[in-house]
């Protein structure tokens, strides 16, 4: 059963405008979460990052938004641009059960930015 | 800064041979992961680490064994490698703290089982 799911696989969006990335999480232990984004024959980068104690965290056009209510989180990014375009993956983990946490992922959408 | 290395960076392995894919960090990270990414199913969590000495199964360890034998090293063994086994492997270190934390992957191996 998986425990973050990223529903949609692609996105597309024009140049300039707000892309918005999705994740749904089934574990309510999870305290932490994470996004990455991943070029081809690259190893995923750390994008922004969010603590359960927040509801929002922004880095330069990067927001995440954190919904624990609906086990819900979404990447914003505005403006988007085309050097965006690359696999984005949400991850999540149990911060205060270091003993058993991993660092889980989900399977990842694909933004596509037109110029 | 070196961070986080794999090796190799891609291989061809006959089916039922025997392959251990390395990884090394020297961030002194306490936790390490291994993951395998298809196409389709993301990163999928093979085996992990959360401090030297210890192991965990992840999503899918069939196939695979791990050692930490100390705090920089994490290799992932096949031990008979079939084709299903074929995609790109990725190895992960993090310092978990309490509050935070951040993860910081390797360039993967691209392995392929024939």
């Amino acid at each position: 059963d998986q425990q973050v799911k990223q529903n949609s696989p692609s996105l597309s969006v024009q140049e300039g405008r707000i892309s918005i990335l999705n994740c749904d999480y089934t574990n309510s232990m999870f305290d932490y979460f994470l996004w990455y984004k991943k070029y081809p024959a690259e190893g995923p980068t750390f994008l922004i990052s969010i603590s359960s104690i927040k509801d929002k965290n922004e880095d330069g056009r990067f927001t995440v938004f954190l919904n624990k209510s609906a086990k819900h989180l979404s990447l914003h990014i505005v403006p988007s641009q085309p050097g965006d375009s690359a696999v984005y993956f949400c991850a999540a983990i149990c911060l205060h059960n270091q003993a058993g946490t991993a660092l889980i992922f989900g399977k990842g959408t694909t933004l596509s930015v037109s110029s | 800064t070196a961070g986080i290395t794999q090796a190799p960076t891609s291989q061809i392995l006959a089916a039922g041979r025997s392959m251990t894919l390395r990884c090394t960090q020297d961030m002194r990270h306490n936790a390490m992961y291994w993951y395998r990414q298809d196409l389709g199913l993301g990163l999928r969590l093979i085996h992990y680490s959360n401090t030297a000495g210890t192991t965990g199964k992840g999503e899918v360890p069939d196939g695979y064994s791990v050692s930490r034998a100390n705090t920089d090293d994490f290799p992932l063994t096949l031990a008979s490698a079939v084709p299903s086994q074929t995609s790109v492997y990725f190895c992960a270190s993090t310092l978990i703290r309490r509050l935070n934390t951040e993860a910081f992957f390797g360039q993967g191996t691209r392995l392929t089982v024939v």
